[in-house]
């Protein structure tokens, strides 16, 4: 069964910093890899997604995550955090069967980000 | 694109009492899907469609939950009996699901509360 775990709850920067959300994900193959950010009473938007391919995976906002095997991670990464990046980021696993998504995203328990100007 | 809509927003609801809520997707998206958050946790997935089939079930889905997708466009999600469990913010999403890497496009959510 696929799995994934945000270890950080709640993250806290100022305004301009750099920023790195932390992503391990537990599949038995590559899987399909998934950032979403949640602003209070608002849906899910996506940031970016793994399917193959480059590791380093560039996004909206000016979001990048890099897929390391190895770590079986999937670190969500910002040079510079603005203010209005506050939100709560979710990170998920989608299967993949021979090279073909399908069915359910499993979703970790999300990081609260809190930006202080 | 519009967007995947979700009606209604909200539901304050009596323990006991049954409740619908509806998802239009993105047109032309062939698979929707239905998720289930509550406070301070990640969405959980609960059942999709491939059009109008329902090809996978949680089981969190208990027996008081039906979800259907009469003509493969929009879908309801019927909650009998409402207990105060079920609290929570129910998701749909979308997809094409006609491409290998498919990705998956969320509502609103319908904020539902059992009183």
């Amino acid at each position: 069964a696929q799995s994934v775990t945000q270890p950080d709850i709640h993250i806290t920067v100022s305004e301009g910093a750099s920023l790195e959300l932390r992503c391990n994900y537990s599949y038995g193959a590559t899987p399909y890899l998934f950032w979403y950010v949640q602003s209070p009473g608002q849906g899910l938007q996506l940031l970016l997604k793994y399917f193959s391919g480059d590791t380093l995976v560039q996004g909206i906002k000016g979001f990048e995550a890099e897929f390391k095997r190895s770590q079986s991670s999937f670190n969500l990464r910002k040079p510079s955090v603005h203010w209005s990046d506050a939100a709560e980021y979710f990170c998920a696993v989608g299967a993949n069967a021979g090279g073909t998504s399908y069915g359910k995203l499993t979703f970790g328990q999300g990081t609260i980000l809190t930006v202080h100007p | 694109d519009t967007g995947v809509s979700q009606d209604p927003r909200h539901k304050i609801t009596k323990r006991g009492q049954n409740v619908t809520f509806r998802c239009d997707p993105i047109s032309e998206h062939n698979r929707l899907y239905w998720y289930r958050q509550t406070l301070g946790q990640g969405p959980e997935f609960l059942t999709y469609f491939q059009n109008e089939a329902q090809l996978e079930k949680s089981r969190l889905l208990s027996d008081r939950f039906s979800a259907e997708r009469p003509k493969g466009s929009f879908s309801t999600l019927e909650i009998q009996r409402t207990e105060q469990g079920d609290s929570a913010m129910y998701l749909c999403a979308s997809s094409p699901g006609t491409v290998l890497a498919d990705t998956q496009y969320f509502g609103p959510g319908t904020r539902l509360t059992v009183l």
